[in-house]
């Protein structure tokens, strides 16, 4: 069973530019849930989507925002990009959102950098 | 209070040797707690997982112990190997919701 896709690997882009990450879970996976993770502050959970419904927020400005179709693929929008937004961003499925029964997997991310 | 704490920051070991991994959490209302193990240029992947009504979880060579009264889980690898060269995370979750809080990391070199 193929893993959870993360399109682009790479990405460069100007502050004040906006960005879209794309994510595509496992065959079968209904929840999708997005991370950053920066030297600094590590991994930091951003959102989470189920039947593409929002079902969490992290501390994060309004500038990150996301999506999440019928097919389950999830995209993540960053708007007016800072150099602090430089970081890679992970995506994760799962079959459901109650946690316990139902473990992360993650993609291998997509780096960010803002110059 | 959603915080959870991990030590050391970085392990260097032995071929063979045992590697130890402590985190601590204060919010009770966590009741998962995973280790993932990350590689350069990858994604965290998942090891090994235990529920606080466990006080030791094995897989292979990989232990998680738990201490609920103390709030404090800890990773514990046997024979560690060059292979096992990589940064782990513990994370903890509240019931009813997949939302990882994750510790700092600790990057673990395995001599040979």
């Amino acid at each position: 069973k193929a893993g959870v896709t993360q399109t682009p690997r790479y990405l460069i882009k100007t502050r004040g530019q906006q960005v879209t990450l794309s994510c595509s879970p496992i065959s079968g996976h209904r929840s999708v849930s997005w991370y950053q993770q920066t030297p600094g502050q590590g991994l930091q959970f951003l959102f989470e989507y189920f039947s593409e419904t929002q079902r969490n927020k992290g501390n994060f400005p309004g500038r990150f925002s996301g999506r999440q179709f019928s097919n389950s693929r999830s995209e993540m929008n960053v708007s007016t990009l800072e150099l602090g937004d430089s970081a890679l961003y992970l995506c994760a499925s799962s079959l459901s959102w109650t946690g316990t029964s139902s473990p992360l997997h993650f993609g291998n991310g997509t780096r960010l950098t803002v110059t | 209070q959603q915080q959870v704490k991990q030590s050391p920051q970085s392990l260097i070991v032995q071929k063979g040797g045992i590697s130890i991994i402590n985190c601590a959490y204060e919010n009770t209302a966590f009741d998962y707690f995973p280790w993932y193990q990350q590689f350069p240029g990858k994604g965290p992947a998942l090891l090994i997982a235990i529920r606080p009504d466990v006080s030791e979880k094995k897989e292979g060579r990989f232990t998680i112990s738990f201490n609920k009264s103390a709030k404090q889980f800890s990773l514990h690898i046997m024979d560690s190997q060059p292979g096992d060269s990589a940064t782990y995370f513990c994370a903890a979750s509240r019931k009813g919701g997949s939302r990882l809080t994750f510790g700092e990391g600790t990057q673990l070199t395995v001599n040979p």
